[in-house]
């Protein structure tokens, strides 16, 4: 597509229950990366991909985020028994190649846990 | 892991002003990003600047990146200048990501 595209734009979900997040990148673009911006904050960094691999999950805040990216495409950021410090805006990024390129940023799906 | 300040922090202006926001960096990096978030929250690429020094419109922006700074300086300021600038990096060192600084809000009165 033209620019990378992430849905739902906004959810609000209960504590307790598992939400999915989608991100669709740029066409062509083989990395792509979730970052997570609470309320007034910076950008934390989540996860990266190259291609369909996830090298390095270290950064998920916990064991209850998991992302997966198929076919070099989509990717699906899943946060099961969401809990009320999720509530954040998540953001999904693609660029060309892994490195020394630039990356750009979907709109966000602004997550709330009520 | 590499460190990324902004400053300020916060930056308040007349239109027509002129600013420069800075960006410092803890090592040596292979990509440099300013981002311009709107009151939506998108992030807006300004500039890739690795190295250098590049100009569009009203905004310009340096990089050197052997002094481990970077500077975006907005000219004529508008209104619709206003919102949070970022500054990221991804380290030469430091992982396939880009770190963000802490952003500096400005604020631009009629």
């Amino acid at each position: 597509g033209a620019g990378v595209s992430q849905s739902p734009s906004n959810k609000v979900t209960e504590k307790g229950k598992d939400v999915e997040l989608r991100c669709d990148p740029i066409s062509g673009h083989t990395a792509l990366y979730w970052y997570r911006q609470s309320l007034g904050q910076g950008l934390e960094f989540l996860i990266y991909f190259q291609g369909n691999s996830a090298p390095d999950k270290s950064g998920l805040p916990s064991d209850r985020f998991s992302a997966e990216r198929t076919g070099g495409s989509v990717s699906t950021l899943t946060i099961q028994r969401t809990q009320q410090e999720d509530s954040a805006v998540y953001l999904c990024a693609s660029s060309l190649v892994l490195r020394n390129t630039e990356a750009f940023f979907g709109q966000g799906t602004r997550l709330t846990v009520v | 892991g590499i460190q990324v300040e902004q400053s300020p922090p916060d930056l308040i202006l007349q239109e027509g002003a002129n600013s420069t926001l800075r960006c410092n960096f803890s090592d040596s990096v292979n990509n440099l990003q300013w981002f311009h978030q709107n009151p939506w929250g998108q992030l807006i690429n300004l500039f890739y600047i690795p190295s250098g020094t590049k100009q569009n419109g009203r905004l310009s922006a340096t990089t050197v990146a052997t002094e481990r700074y970077s500077l975006l300086y907005i000219s004529s300021s508008q209104t619709t200048d206003s919102g949070v600038y970022f500054c990221a990096v991804e380290g030469n060192n430091a992982g396939n990501m880009l770190t963000f600084g802490g952003g500096t809000r400005l604020m631009v009165k009629p």
